[in-house]
């Protein structure tokens, strides 16, 4: 069965402190890659996603991901976390229209 | 303005008691899901619908029903409500390029 992994429960940093967010998912085809964040009391937002193409994929807010395919792994990048992002961050991945896979989450707290 | 919206956003109720959960979206989608998220276990599918008519079950079906008779709309019925189905839901709608558009949740406590 497929699966995602999120190794990071709960990641504590500074304000300014480079982020990654790790995800690894098992699955051998063709998948869709996702970045949500979920803010305190709100509902899940897109972040990022990869679909095809260059690996290194931009989303809002200053992030980052980088699909490296060879390691089933789409992890989440921002060179310098901001109070505001504190959240709980999922990855998720899509094998097809409906079924889409979601990690456990990561919580973040950035410490001002 | 695209949106999902679900409806009540918190309930308290007690064991047996059946309740909905409405779900609408605005944007024409055809497909749209229902996700309960629970702590340490992400969120998981319970039901979704490729269109009108058309449901299937998701990972954790067991205690829900779903309806879509019209494409905006997909209500999670709980029949009989138990206290493991207290939890935090999510219904989504699924856009053209596979993305999820999620509604704002709604807090499930059942006594």
């Amino acid at each position: 069965a497929q699966s995602v992994s999120q190794h990071n429960h709960h990641v504590i940093l500074s304000e300014a402190a480079s982020l990654e967010l790790g995800c690894n998912y098992s699955y051998g085809g063709t998948v869709n890659l996702f970045w949500y964040v979920q803010y305190p009391g709100q509902h899940l937002q897109l972040l990022l996603k990869y679909f095809s193409g260059d690996p290194l994929v931009k989303g809002i807010k200053g992030f980052e991901a980088e699909f490296i395919k060879s390691k089933f792994s789409f992890n989440l990048r921002k060179p310098s976390v901001q109070w505001s992002d504190t959240a709980e961050y999922f990855c998720a991945v899509q094998t097809g229209a409906n079924n889409l896979f979601f990690g456990t989450g990561t919580r973040l707290t950035v410490i001002p | 303005e695209a949106q999902v919206t679900q409806n009540p956003r918190y309930l308290i109720t007690v064991t047996g008691k059946k309740l909905t959960v409405t779900c609408s979206q605005n944007m024409n989608h055809e497909y749209m899901s229902w996700y309960r998220q629970d702590p340490g276990l992400g969120l998981r599918q319970i039901y979704y619908s490729m269109n009108v008519e058309v449901t299937d079950k998701g990972d954790v079906p067991e205690g829900y029903k779903v309806s879509r008779k019209e494409k905006r709309n997909f209500p999670l019925i709980l029949e009989s409500p138990s206290p493991n189905q207290t939890s935090l839901y999510f219904c989504a709608s699924i856009g053209l390029y596979n993305e999820q558009f999620f509604g704002p949740g709604t807090r499930l406590t059942v006594l």
